[in-house]
């Protein structure tokens, strides 16, 4: 089993939507989690990190559930800047462990 | 300026070669890691070094030896090279007391034929 599942997507919406993407990690010892970006052939950039209590940044609203194990982004008002891969991480003892992505493709 | 960088960004070369790959960063971070992206764009860490001192040896073959001569550098050589060694690989670095953080370099795309 792997340590960090996502839903592989596509998501394909149009400009303007809310989209929302889930991921679920098998280790409850893990300590911290993100969520990064990664442009199509390009390397993974870290996007906002999230906390139990639910963090926001501009149109991004991460949310951590340590109960479910699982941890989830809300992208609002989407622009197709947005189009990319979103990969949840989760931190543990010195090790990241990435899920596989999940594709967004924002179209007009 | 150029954070983490890598050389080269892509390597094309025949089963039973041997390469190199090169990282460097100019964060004046301590920590630096090679992970390996497969075509399934599973993204997995496969070395860690902290301050030259290596810290995760995840189970990778042992034909992958990396090597850190300073702690800006930390470079990946492998032997033997294998059609199933064909992925991207990036070194990454993480801030002193934010082990959190991490900063990747550009990738390095290897094709082995």
């Amino acid at each position: 089993r792997k340590e960090v599942e996502q839903d592989p997507g596509p998501f394909n919406v149009p400009e303007g939507a809310t989209v929302a993407f889930n991921c679920t990690y098998s280790n409850s010892a893990s300590q911290s989690f993100f969520w990064y970006r990664q442009d199509c052939r390009k390397e993974p950039k870290l996007l906002m990190s999230v906390y139990s209590s639910g963090n926001e940044d501009g149109r991004f609203t991460a949310q951590l559930n340590r109960a479910s194990q699982y941890i989830s982004l809300l992208i609002r008002d989407s622009k197709l800047s947005d189009s990319a891969t979103y990969l949840c991480v989760a931190y543990n003892f010195n090790k990241f462990y990435f899920g596989s992505g999940t594709k967004l493709n924002v179209k007009p | 300026d150029t954070a983490v960088s890598q050389t080269p960004k892509y390597l094309v070369t025949q089963m039973g070669n041997d390469k190199s790959i090169k990282c460097e960063q100019n964060l004046g971070h301590d920590t630096m890691y090679w992970y390996k992206q497969d075509s399934k764009k599973f993204l997995k860490i496969m070395f860690s070094y902290n301050n030259k001192e290596l810290i995760i040896n995840e189970t990778v073959p042992n034909r992958f030896s990396p090597k850190s001569p300073d702690k800006a550098h930390l470079n990946l050589h492998i032997n033997s090279l294998e059609l199933g060694d064909s992925a991207v690989y990036f070194c990454a670095s993480s801030h002193p007391g934010q082990q959190e953080t991490q900063y990747f370099g550009p990738g390095t795309r290897l094709l082995v034929l």
